[in-house]
């Protein structure tokens, strides 16, 4: 089966800084890679998602990277706020269904003002 | 909206007992799953639904059952609780049975205790 593999564990920046998430993949065949937000005490939310045969995505602040070559895709997050504190899961899947799809450990972003 | 609501919020077992997560969806969505969380782990997928009378098994389905009846439900029994199901319970769901169709709306979680 696929497996993910999230790092760093935790992240600390300044609030305006960038912060970049990176998650690498066992599985070629992986063609859809959504990222996650956690905020304390609640569910994961989708936040962006990116599919094999793009290479980047962006919406607003947030980017998402995918290098199908080397099997690993980024989330960067551009001047950071506080309330860009949570957690940030990755996660990537071989064929499209839900059942496979397989999570990362997870990032704690912390964002200090 | 409720979106997706899971009872009980926190739960406090002794080992042994048996008890119900509960899972219920206002959106009118095939898809629905169990996943846990622990430190470190990630999410797992316990068992999952493409549609009432149908379920299946995920990555760490041993100690749970669960049954859907209704498209808006999807219980999760324990059925002899034991301290490694200590963990959060999330319930989510998605109007597509294919991620090519995107989200999945998780609820907020049940934090699980078993002693």
């Amino acid at each position: 089966g696929e497996n993910v593999e999230q790092h760093p564990s935790t992240l600390s920046v300044q609030e305006g800084d960038s912060a970049v998430i990176k998650c690498t993949y066992s599985d070629s065949a992986s063609n859809y890679f959504p990222w996650y937000k956690q905020e304390l005490g609640k569910g994961p939310q989708l936040i962006i998602d990116i599919r094999s045969n793009v290479g980047e995505k962006k919406d607003q602040r947030i980017a998402v990277t995918l290098n199908k070559t080397a099997k690993h895709f980024s989330l960067h997050i551009t001047e950071t706020q506080p309330e860009d504190s949570a957690v940030y899961f990755c996660a990537a899947t071989l064929n499209s269904g839900y059942s496979t799809l397989t999570f990362g450990k997870g990032t704690m972003l912390l964002v200090s003002p | 909206n409720a979106g997706v609501t899971q009872t009980p919020k926190f739960q406090v077992l002794k080992t042994g007992q048996s008890m119900t997560l509960q899972c219920a969806q206002d959106m009118n969505h095939e898809y629905m799953s169990w996943y846990r969380q622990d430190p470190g782990m990630g999410l797992r997928l316990i068992h999952y639904s493409v549609g009432a009378g149908i379920t299946d098994q995920g990555e760490v389905p041993n100690g749970y059952n669960v049954s859907r009846s209704t498209t808006e439900d999807f219980p999760l029994r324990l059925l002899s609780a034991a301290p490694s199901q200590t963990s959060v319970y999330f319930c989510a769901s998605s109007p597509q049975l294919s991620t090519l169709g995107g989200e999945l709306f998780f609820g907020e979680g049940s934090r699980l205790t078993v002693l």
